[in-house]
């Protein structure tokens, strides 16, 4: 079973404009990762956060981390047509100790040029 | 390439037949997941490896699912009488360590007739 839900799941915006992106999950982490996925392709690695950090930046990107919602926000600042695809939380949970990830059912984002 | 390889990258077997599934991690990478991703859904964990041990196989959805890194490098998944819900996209991920963001190749489209 999954255990991040993204909100919403589909986004269209105009390039140039931000996106956000919610994700909740439900048990105690190491820390909750972002990764997008082109059409047909892998999915990419955009970020980590750790369970005792808040606030992380990467580029046009800024997650945050609220551990006693167990929840966490992607934004995409200035978005471009290339920022088209689906992303997707994942949480490191503490329980399997393995690193193995759940991830959430994604978002789909479509940037209109 | 410097990338996580699966292959093939498409694959049609009728149902009843046996599939092998073949994943090159980066070099050097100890650890080893597979995950399944049904249409629009995120992908779910199926097994992981460190090195050449198999240390968690909980998300293998039957014994009919078996999977092997002999020599801690190249793993194997293989899908015994395959069933139609068994088709899928199987991506396989490989990180340095237990705390660092995996790798995801492109991943194998399994298609079941």
């Amino acid at each position: 079973s999954q255990q991040g839900e993204e909100d919403p799941q589909a986004l269209s915006i105009q390039e140039g404009e931000n996106a956000t992106m919610n994700c909740s999950y439900k048990t105690s982490i190491n820390n909750l990762q972002w990764y997008r996925q082109n059409s047909g392709r892998g999915l990419v690695h955009l970020i980590l956060i750790r369970s005792n950090e808040r606030e992380k930046h990467s580029g046009r990107l800024r997650v945050t981390l609220d551990t006693s919602k167990k929840s966490s926000s992607l934004l995409i600042t200035a978005s471009r047509a290339a920022d088209t695809a689906s992303y997707f939380c994942a949480t490191d949970a503490k329980y399997y100790g393995n690193n193995r990830l759940a991830f959430g059912k994604g978002n789909q984002v479509v940037v209109i040029p | 390439g410097a990338g996580v390889s699966q292959s093939p990258r498409y694959k049609v077997a009728k149902r009843g037949q046996d599939v092998a599934l073949r994943c090159d991690p980066i070099s050097g990478h100890v650890s080893l997941f597979w995950y399944q991703q049904a249409l629009g859904q995120g992908p779910e964990f199926l097994t992981y490896f460190q090195n050449e041990a198999q240390l968690d196989k909980s998300g293998l959805p039957s014994d009919r699912f078996f999977a092997e890194r002999p020599e801690g490098s190249v793993s194997t998944l293989k899908i015994q009488r395959t069933q139609q819900e068994d088709s899928a996209v199987y991506l396989c991920a490989s990180s340095w360590d237990r705390n660092q963001p995996q790798h995801f190749g492109d991943g194998t489209r399994l298609s079941i007739l």
